[in-house]
């Protein structure tokens, strides 16, 4: 297995711009959560979606949605793109999403957006 | 508020020396702490939880409710524990296993 997959590793875009950021999780786990690292930062919750339904969000505005598919990928998407959404997007899946040994989260490597 | 703190953006020691990188958390609930750690050019990827009570690569670290916090400690540094180390909590038995991260310490161990 290669892990959690992201693409891509990198993307331009211009202010007011739309983006989809994809993630593939390890063969089995069917939690997927996103993540948003700005420079200098550490890595800020987004999304958390099992079973294809949202189970947590954090504190980002509605221009963020995401969703979950029935093979547990999932896509990010960002409309009207702003210079502070420029960040390393993380991807991280788990088994399930309780504190069990098992659900440990296993993070993609990123998708790097600038927004110009 | 959920929150965890790590006071040092770098930590710089010499080979062979002494380590702790330094994390406290503020939450209102039962939490489970964990260590994550980043190589060069390498994925974010977890060091330890505090529930598992493990020492990897010679790192440990214990979970003090009182004080609230969760510092990482290694006797004796080596050159490859350089990465960028964040300290992050998750809420136990919630819905969610989301992950509260720290801002990260950088740590350096010079040969």
């Amino acid at each position: 297995d290669a892990g959690v997959t992201q693409s891509p590793t990198h993307l331009i875009k211009t202010r007011g711009q739309h983006v989809t950021l994809r993630c593939s999780p390890i063969s089995g786990h069917k939690s997927v959560s996103w993540y948003q690292q700005v420079l200098g930062q550490g890595p800020q919750f987004i999304f958390q979606y099992y079973e294809k339904e949202e189970r947590g969000r954090g504190n980002f505005p509605d221009r963020f949605s995401a969703r979950q598919f029935p093979n547990y990928s999932s896509e990010l998407n960002v409309n009207a793109l702003l210079l502070g959404d420029s960040a390393l997007y993380l991807c991280a899946s788990s088994y399930s999403t309780g504190s069990l040994m098992s659900d440990e989260q296993y993070f993609g490597p990123g998708t790097r957006l600038t927004v110009t | 508020a959920q929150r965890v703190t790590q006071p040092e953006k770098l930590l710089s020691v010499f080979k062979g020396a002494p380590v702790e990188l330094k994390c406290n958390y503020s939450y209102s609930g039962s939490p489970e702490l964990f260590w994550y750690v980043q190589y060069s050019r390498q994925r974010l990827q977890l060091l330890l939880r505090h529930i598992s009570r493990e020492s990897i690569k010679g790192f440990t670290a214990d979970l003090n409710k009182g004080e609230t916090s969760f510092h990482l400690k290694k006797p004796f540094a080596q050159e490859e524990d350089s990465a960028m180390y964040y300290c992050a909590l998750s809420g136990y038995g919630g819905a969610t296993n989301k992950l509260i991260f720290g801002t990260g310490t950088l740590l350096a161990v010079q040969p």
